[in-house]
């Protein structure tokens, strides 16, 4: 089974700044997807950035990117000139590609909950 | 595209009484998903459908617990004899097909007294 960990439970980064939320993961397969998710209090989850494992390129959407360690699986989220805005738990999850029926849950880790000083 | 809908928002209840929330995906998405969310932990996989077929059910979803799809629009998870340990956010999110993400509801937060 998948595992995804991310060891920051909380982080907190100046307005302006740029700020790293790390994520891990385990699985047995070559092919798959990792996703960032953002949830704000008492708001619905609204998806970040997206990454193909097949992909060696980092995703990037505006002031997020990714580094993408395939070898190392490892995931995490950039997000630079941080906004009061970006406050949020931010989720990484795993999903595989293996076929297109079944295996379509997301996987999430624990979440890490940035704050952004102003 | 008027996104995930969820209904009710909230929802407390007794233990032991039965509860059914609902979902309305996005138009045209066929994919339709359940997870639950506890305090301090990630969403956790329940169930999907493709259109009214359940195609996966997590060991989660024990037999208190029961999804339809009925005609591949709307979806009702139900769960009877509810207990202390249901109490959480129950999130439902649609896709367009299985390999496209999925957009996720507002979720209905469920609590037992």
């Amino acid at each position: 089974a998948q595992t995804v960990t991310q060891s920051q439970p909380e982080m907190s980064v100046q307005e302006a700044e740029t700020v790293t939320l790390s994520c891990t993961y385990d699985t047995s397969e070559s092919d798959y997807y990792l996703f960032w998710y953002k949830q704000p209090p008492s708001r619905q989850m609204i998806l970040v950035i997206r990454q193909e494992a097949y992909k060696q390129q980092n995703a990037t959407e505006n002031r997020f990117s990714v580094n993408f360690q395939k070898a190392a699986k490892s995931f995490s989220l950039k997000i630079s000139d941080s906004q009061l805005g970006d406050a949020a738990m931010y989720f990484c999850a795993y999903r595989s590609a293996r076929g297109n029926f079944g295996n379509e849950k997301l996987t999430f880790g624990t979440g890490t909950r940035l704050t952004i000083i102003p | 595209d008027t996104g995930v809908s969820q209904n009710p928002r909230h929802k407390i209840t007794k233990r032991g009484q039965n509860v059914t929330f609902r979902c309305d995906p996005i138009s045209e998405h066929n994919r339709l998903y359940w997870y639950r969310q506890t305090l301090g932990q990630g969403p956790e996989f329940l169930t999907y459908f493709q259109n009214e077929a359940q195609l996966e059910k997590s060991r989660l979803l024990s037999d208190r617990f029961s999804a339809e799809r009925p005609k591949g629009s709307f979806s009702t998870l139900e769960i009877q004899r509810t207990e202390q340990g249901d109490s959480a956010m129950y999130l439902c999110a649609s896709s367009l097909h299985g390999a496209k993400p999925q957009h996720f509801g507002d979720g209905t937060r469920l609590s037992i007294l």
